[in-house]
């Protein structure tokens, strides 16, 4: 079945360890997203990827980075965690920007 | 900017109880709308959709939603809820080729299904 991957769907860092965090997709979609989601909250999107162009919302902190080597793969890095960075990640794709978003299912980021 | 609006933060109903969950978006203009769910421990899935056409739109498990435009909503139902309906219900908007965020969600609407 075609869908969105994310590894690991657990991690636990260190205040300030650098953390990546990993997706891929298998349905050939050209968008792909970035989301936190803290606990009973909306997703919140970081940024999002139209094939290479990357698209920042502004409001996102330097800490948060992001890499798409290719179609299928897009990672999220952060740099410096803090506790405030605990939360939900969540990846999806999409066939344009405006389509249908397909959701991962997660990976859950915990900060020592 | 668009904003979506979901009022009710909590619904608590029976089975077999007919759910109505509020949407309200804020942009006057052309809109995409849908409802997802997220069933406890499990990732954000689509309800519905609504592009164009005829604004009562169904979608999976029963559920359908009416877009009405002259009130900006979207409410979500189901005619008799089952427990498995327990999930948080988010909707969310976009406005083709605007060049802004590409989906806005609501607050999310937490179900509970008591037996």
């Amino acid at each position: 079945d075609a869908m969105v991957i994310q590894n690991p769907r657990y991690q636990v860092t260190q205040f300030g360890k650098p953390v990546t965090l990993s997706c891929s997709q298998t349905l050939n979609h050209n968008v792909m997203y970035w989301y936190q989601q803290k606990s009973s909250q909306a997703p919140k999107l970081l940024f999002h990827y139209y094939d290479k162009d990357f698209n920042n919302e502004a409001d996102t902190p330097d800490n948060f980075q992001s890499r798409r080597p290719n179609t299928s793969f897009c990672f999220l890095d952060i740099r410096s965690p803090g506790l405030g960075d605990a939360a939900m990640y969540l990846c999806a794709t999409s066939a344009g920007t405006y389509n249908e978003q397909f959701f991962g299912p997660g990976t859950r980021l915990t900060v020592l | 900017a668009q904003s979506v609006s979901q009022h009710n933060h909590h619904v608590i109903l029976s089975e077999a109880a007919s759910l109505e969950l509020g949407c309200n978006y804020s942009y006057g203009g052309t809109v995409n709308l849908f409802w997802y769910v997220q069933y406890p421990g499990q990732h954000l899935q689509l309800l519905l959709k609504y592009f164009s056409g005829d604004p009562l739109v169904k979608g999976i498990k029963g559920f359908e939603a009416e877009f009405i435009k002259s009130k900006f909503s979207f409410n979500l139902r189901k005619p008799s809820v089952q427990w498995s309906d327990t999930a948080e219900y988010f909707c969310a908007v976009n406005v083709p080729n605007s060049g802004n965020t590409p989906l806005v969600f609501g607050k999310g609407t937490r179900l509970s299904v008591i037996a």
